[in-house]
Parts: structure tokens; C-alpha cells; sequence
């Protein structure tokens, strides 16, 4: 079974750019997790999306939004960007079918971002 | 909301000893404890859980143990070899069905 697929691997933007990164979850799973992974911060949640839903949203401001496709696969995408966002990015599925959260989650090999 | 705290943030251990990490976290309605492995350049990869009704599960050199009442888990591993050289993060899954992570062990094994 193929795995979390990321794509781009790397970006480079320039201050007040968008950017939109991409993840195809692992096949048959519905939730997708998006983590923003820094030196200082650690890995910081962003959102959950469950059939196409935000279900969950981390402590990030608005600039920072996501959506989800009827075939699972997500969209992140980070509007007017700061030196900040410098950061990688993670996005996750699971094989969750319900509420709760106790599945693995899997990882795909992030976006390494850089806002210069 | 929910606070996980690891410690050490650096650990080095001789290739041959064992290495321990903790964690402790802060919502009591937790009730799923993965742990996670990075190696450079990769994304995280789930190595053990447990689940809150468990206190202890192990795998080979990999175990850990749940201590709901002091609300703190921690990660063994024994007869640690080069490869075992990574980044470790434990995480709670709260009662919001968020995933929270600590911000990871370095583990340093020494030859």
C-alpha cells in the first residue's frame, strides 16, 4: 500500500505570497492531519478534515486553511505568508471512521517551506 | 487544553544500555498514547502505543508503560543499537480528538 504522499518537498516564497501544499492520504483512509513542525515549537496541530470536513482546528490565525476532496485528498493553503511559516509542514491520514481519535496516524515526508 | 511536557529533550546512551523518555500530559479524559519516530528528513513514524484501559505493552526492545493516575507514560527501550539514533515524540489524543505531541527527545546512541 502506498503511502502519505506530499507534495512539493521543498518551496521557496517570498513574504506576502500564498502558497498551497498537497497530500494524498493512504488509500481507504477519510482523515487527514496537518501539523506545522518547527525547532522551537515542536509539531503544532493545524486542522483535521474528516469526508471533506474541518473537524477539528488547531490555534493557528486564519491565514492558515485546508480543505479535503471527496477522494481524501487535502489541500493546505497559507494566504499573505510571513518569515514565520518558515517551518515543515505534515499532513497525516488515519483510518478513523468515527469520533474519536485512537488510529495511528501516518505521515507522509512533509514540505519543507521557506519565506525569504 | 491539553499540555503534553517530554523530557529529556537530549538523551545519549552507550550502543548496548537502555534509554527512557517521559512524558507527562495534563487532560485526564486522554485516552490514546502513541510514539512517534523521526529520522532526518522523514516524517514521523508510529513505533508503539497504548490505549488508556493498558498499563504496560511492549514490542521486542520497545515497551511502555501508562500511569493514569499521575497522568505520565514513558518509552523503553532496550538493548539500544545505532539505529535507534532518531528524534522521539510521545502524544495524548484529548478529549477534543486532538492529537497533541510533546517536542521530542533527541536520542544520541553512542558506539
Amino acid at each position: 500500500k502506498a503511502g502519505v504522499t506530499q507534495t512539493p518537498r521543498y518551496l521557496i516564497k517570498t513574504r506576502g505570497q500564498q502558497v498551497t501544499l498537497s497530500c494524498s492520504p493512504i488509500s481507504g483512509h477519510r482523515s487527514v492531519s496537518w501539523y506545522q513542525q518547527t525547532p522551537g515549537q515542536g509539531l503544532q496541530f493545524l486542522f483535521e478534515y474528516f469526508s471533506e470536513t474541518q473537524r477539528n482546528k488547531g490555534n493557528f490565525p486564519g491565514r492558515f486553511s485546508g480543505r479535503q476532496f471527496s477522494n481524501s485528498r487535502s489541500e493546505m493553503n497559507v494566504s499573505t505568508l510571513e518569515l514565520g511559516d518558515s517551518a515543515l509542514y505534515l499532513c497525516a491520514s488515519s483510518s478513523i471512521t468515527t469520533g474519536g481519535t485512537d488510529s495511528p496516524l501516518h505521515f507522509g515526508n512533509g514540505t519543507r517551506l521557506t519565506v525569504t | 487544553g491539553e499540555n503534553v511536557e517530554q523530557h529529556p529533550s537530549t538523551l545519549s546512551v552507550q550502543e548496548g544500555d537502555s534509554a527512557v523518555i517521559k512524558c507527562t500530559y495534563s487532560d485526564s479524559a486522554s485516552n490514546y498514547f502513541p510514539w512517534y519516530k523521526q529520522e532526518l528528513g522523514k516524517g514521523p513514524q508510529l513505533i508503539i502505543d497504548i490505549r488508556s484501559n493498558v498499563g504496560e505493552k511492549k514490542d521486542q526492545r520497545i515497551a511502555v508503560t501508562l500511569n493514569k493516575t499521575a497522568k505520565h507514560f514513558s518509552l523503553h527501550i532496550t538493548e539500544t543499537q545505532p539505529e535507534d539514533s532518531a528524534v522521539y515524540f510521545c502524544a495524548a489524543a484529548n478529549r477534543d480528538d486532538k492529537i497533541i505531541f510533546g517536542k521530542g527527545t533527541r536520542l544520541h546512541i553512542l558506539p
